[in-house]
């Protein structure tokens, strides 16, 4: 089973500024990636997957992430955050061919004005 | 219309009691899932469902124990609740059980056991 390490648990950042959210996760051969986002008092919505193909992958609202398979890692990046952004946003890798997906503990991020 | 409702909301109770959370979809999935989020927002999966069979069961006390009437719900019965259940519940469904598929979540049943 995958493991994975969001590295900032709180991310402040004032509106229109960029952010850039890390995962990382345990090796394996081959994985899916995700990252969801919870806003406040909600259920968690996809914002963007890795299976296969270009490793980087864009989301509808302006968010990218990228896939290093030599550094296990799918950072999450928007170049210019709006208030609306604020909430949590969970990283998630699977095992390809697994039924299960493991969440990462979540980072919080903040946008200020 | 929701895609994925879950009742109740919140669920306030003692220790000891018996409870019971539904939830239903209307997306036409075959799979459903429960999660438990615990105060640091830790998100776990517990269980799974693909049209009606258990396929995944986690390590989770047998205390808590699914059922699924039909594709369309999946219900969590919790016995004898104890203070570590308390947490937000998650429901969530997709088309199928591969991992590959989009989650959708329910709103969430926050569950406060006292």
């Amino acid at each position: 089973a995958q493991s994975v390490t969001q590295l900032d648990s709180q991310v402040p950042v004032f509106e229109e500024a960029p952010v850039e959210l890390r995962c990382n996760y345990s090796s394996s051969v081959s994985v899916y990636l995700f990252w969801y986002v919870q806003y406040p008092n909600q259920g968690l919505q996809l914002l963007l997957k890795y299976l296969s193909g270009s490793t980087l992958v864009e989301s509808i609202n302006g968010f990218e992430a990228e896939f290093n398979k030599s550094q296990t890692s799918f950072h999450l990046r928007k170049p210019s955050v709006h208030i609306s952004d604020t909430a949590e946003y969970f990283c998630a890798v699977s095992d390809q061919g697994d039924y299960k997906l493991s969440f990462g503990a979540g980072t919080t991020v903040t946008v200020r004005a | 219309d929701t895609a994925v409702s879950q009742t109740p909301k919140y669920l306030v109770t003692q220790m000891g009691n018996d409870k019971s959370i539904k939830c239903e979809q209307n997306l036409g999935h075959d799979t459903m899932y429960w999660y438990k989020q615990d105060s640091k927002k830790f998100l776990k999966i517990m269980f799974s469902y693909n049209n009606k069979e258990l396929i995944i069961n986690e390590t989770v006390p047998n205390r808590f124990s699914p059922k699924s009437p039909d594709k369309a719900h999946l219900n969590l019965h919790i016995n004898s609740l104890e203070l570590g259940d308390s947490a937000v519940y998650f429901c969530a469904s997709s088309e199928g059980p591969q991992s590959a598929n989009e989650q959708f979540f329910g709103p969430g049943t926050r569950l406060t056991v006292l």
